[in-house]
């Protein structure tokens, strides 16, 4: 199956930095997710980005799905942001289901 | 419009037992997915149902199983529970669930689950 490797694994910011979370996927997709955990363990819906760029706010992700990577930028970091994003796609062939990378641990620290 | 809702939100059973969780997917969408997130394992997909069939299937053994109501509820079952078993179950749900079809998934809040 799809291999979805995340980096970095850990991150550690002050508020207002900037940082960029990677994403690297082994296979051609047809859905590439980002999701924040919450400390609640819910995870919340960032961007549907297959291919190109998306902006939100303080967000903003962008997959070249030719090279297999996708970036999550965020910029301006709060304290809120903190906790676990997860890059998710789903294979062409692979139906409805989505493959999870490992995550990337962020704390933002005041 | 109501998000997805799990109930219970935490479960404390021993080995041996079986155990019931259900979720609840928002309004109109008739795709429910399951997953289990483990600290070791991380998140894994379980099942997937539509229209109260399973299309699709996780690689976990026969004790985990789910079903689907015609209201697009959605309940999944663990029988002879190991200490293995102890995770965060995750529910999700979309319009269709269709491949090449631009959708988001939205997860519930989960349910913890704690095999002692």
């Amino acid at each position: 199956g799809i291999q979805v490797e995340q980096s970095p694994p850990d991150l550690i910011l002050q508020e207002g930095a900037n940082s960029t979370l990677r994403c690297n996927f082994s296979d051609s997709v047809n859905n590439l997710q980002w999701f924040h955990q919450n400390p609640w363990g819910q995870l919340i819906n960032l961007f549907y980005i297959p291919s190109g760029t998306k902006q939100n706010g303080r967000l903003s992700a962008t997959t070249v799905a030719t090279e297999r990577y996708s970036l999550l930028y965020i910029s301006s970091s709060q304290t809120t942001d903190s906790g676990v994003y997860f890059c998710a796609v789903r294979e062409e062939t692979s139906g409805s289901r989505l493959t999870f990378g490992e995550g990337t641990q962020l704390t933002v620290n005041p | 419009k109501a998000g997805v809702t799990q109930t219970p939100r935490y479960l404390i059973k021993t080995r041996g037992q079986q155990v019931t969780l259900s979720c609840s997917p928002i309004s109109g969408h008739r795709s429910v997915s399951w997953y289990q997130q483990t600290p070791g394992q991380g998140l894994q997909f379980l099942f997937e149902y539509f229209s109260e069939t399973q299309r699709n299937k996780g690689n976990f053994p026969g004790r985990f199983s789910g079903r689907q109501f015609s209201n697009s509820r959605s309940e999944m079952n663990v029988s002879t529970l190991e200490l293995g078993d102890s995770a965060l179950y995750l529910c999700a749900s979309s319009l269709s669930g269709r491949t090449g079809i631009f959708e988001k998934l939205f997860f519930g809040s989960g349910t913890q689950l704690s095999v002692l």
